[in-house]
């Protein structure tokens, strides 16, 4: 069964720290993707990666395939970072699967 | 140029009752994927379409089905709806599917089963 696991499940933060959410699976992976979800149901798509290290702003996403893991990294966080953020590999067959999700609150 | 687009945004239907539920991609995507988003399991796949082609299924039962039409536009169809079946649809369109191209999300469909 390919599995997802993500943490924190919830994160609470003060404005200005440096955030990491970290996300492990059990197999191995096509790609990975990171996406973004405010209250009210719309999904942002913020990075897909295979390998290696994108940045995109304040917001950098990082891929170990050794490892299994992936991180997202928000630096000089700000209250318009709160959201949930969710990992979302695909095993190679156009098919997703999710993480529980990192419920991100950012406190001015 | 336009994003995914969803319709409609909001159903209220009757158990035993069957819905429709749009999705126009972005123009020149060719995959779309569906989601079932529910508070006690999150976000789930349910299937992706390329070409017209469906490509993967999730777990889903057989009254969930799909089909994409040559302009790329995709319709999901459920019959015999249960309580169960009241969730957030979302779908996604890419260029070439999940394994190998970003996603752009709709607004979803939030179907309500009373």
């Amino acid at each position: 069964k390919n599995e997802v696991e993500q943490s924190p499940q919830n994160l609470t933060a003060q404005e200005g720290e440096f955030i990491t959410i970290n996300c492990s699976y059990s197999v191995g992976i096509s790609a990975l993707h990171w996406l973004q979800q405010h209250p009210g149901g719309g999904i942002v798509s913020l990075f897909m990666l295979s390998s290696g290290k994108k940045k995109h702003g304040r917001l950098i996403a990082t891929i170990n395939i050794q490892e299994k893991h992936s991180s997202l990294h928000i630096t000089a966080s700000h209250p318009r970072d709160s959201a949930v953020y969710i990992c979302a590999p695909t095993f190679g067959n156009e098919k997703l699967t999710f993480g529980t999700g990192t419920r991100l609150t950012i406190i001015p | 140029k336009a994003g995914v687009t969803q319709t409609p945004r909001y159903l209220i239907k009757t158990r035993g009752q069957q819905v429709t539920l749009s999705c126009s991609p972005i123009s020149g995507h060719r995959s779309v994927s569906w989601y079932q988003q529910t508070p006690g399991q999150g976000l789930q796949f349910l299937f992706e379409y390329f070409s017209e082609t469906q490509r993967n299924k999730g777990n889903f039962p057989g009254r969930f089905s799909g089909r994409q039409f040559s302009n790329s536009r995709s319709e999901m169809n459920v019959s015999t709806l249960e309580l169960g079946d009241s969730a957030l649809y979302l779908c996604a369109s890419s260029l070439g599917g999940p394994t190998n191209s970003p996603l752009h999300f709709g607004n979803g469909t939030r179907l309500t089963v009373t």
